[in-house]
């Protein structure tokens, strides 16, 4: 099986810009969720997309956006960035429906840079 | 709020050099622990999922356990190989996000 891709794999951008990534999740999965990780706070959860809606939000600005599409695909959106974005971005995609704990199989992510 | 703190932060041992990586969790309902191995650059890799205190699951020079308020990775004669972060997530029931540590970074010298 495929794992989860993850494209771009690198980008940079100035303060200002807007950025979109894109995930594909490993086939059959139905939630993806997306995390940022910086040196200095680790892996941070941003949100969490099963069927379409997004289930679950952590606490970042409404500058954080994201959708999922009809085929799990998800993609995020990051408007009016700031240097503090930079970061890596990762996607994690689960069979999670069922009641038991369920593993997150994670992307290579995406590394933004913000200048 | 789950909290998740791992140690030591870095740690560096020689070939064949046994040791212990400790995550400690506080987590409304524990639904799962994780554990992954994240090389630089690249995402993590799972690991294990362990459920309830009393657990144990093994893979090579790998061994997780667990209690109710913390969680050990053991590693066995490690090989450079081995060197990487391990990192530590809790899941709660209720909903499906991680809750990570910020890791253990293990360098392994031959």
């Amino acid at each position: 099986k495929a794992g989860v891709t993850q494209t771009p794999r690198y980008l940079i951008k100035t303060r200002g810009q807007q950025v979109t990534l894109s995930c594909s999740p490993i086939s059959g999965h139905r939630s993806v969720s997306w995390y940022q990780q910086t040196p200095g706070q680790g892996l941070q959860f941003l949100f969490e997309y099963f069927s379409e809606t997004q289930r679950n939000k952590g606490n970042f600005p409404g500058r954080f956006s994201g959708r999922q599409f009809s085929n799990s695909r998800s993609e995020m959106n990051v408007s009016t960035l700031e240097l503090g974005d930079s970061a890596l971005y990762l996607c994690a995609s689960s069979p999670q429906g069922r009641q038991g704990a369920s593993e997150q199989f994670f992307g290579p992510g995406t590394r933004l840079t913000v200048l | 709020e789950d909290q998740v703190t791992q140690s030591p932060e870095a740690l560096r041992l020689q070939e064949g050099e046994s040791s212990s990586l400790n995550c400690s969790y506080t987590v409304s309902g524990l639904r799962g622990l994780f554990w992954y191995r994240q090389d630089p650059g690249k995402g993590p890799e799972f690991l294990f999922t362990l459920y309830s205190a009393g657990e144990e699951k093994e893979k090579e020079r790998l061994k997780a356990t667990l209690t109710k308020k913390e969680s050990f990775l053991h590693i066995t004669a490690p090989k450079p190989e081995d060197s990487a972060t391990y990192l530590c997530a809790v899941q709660a029931y209720g909903n499906n996000r991680l809750a990570f540590g910020k890791g253990n970074q293990v360098v392994v010298i031959p």
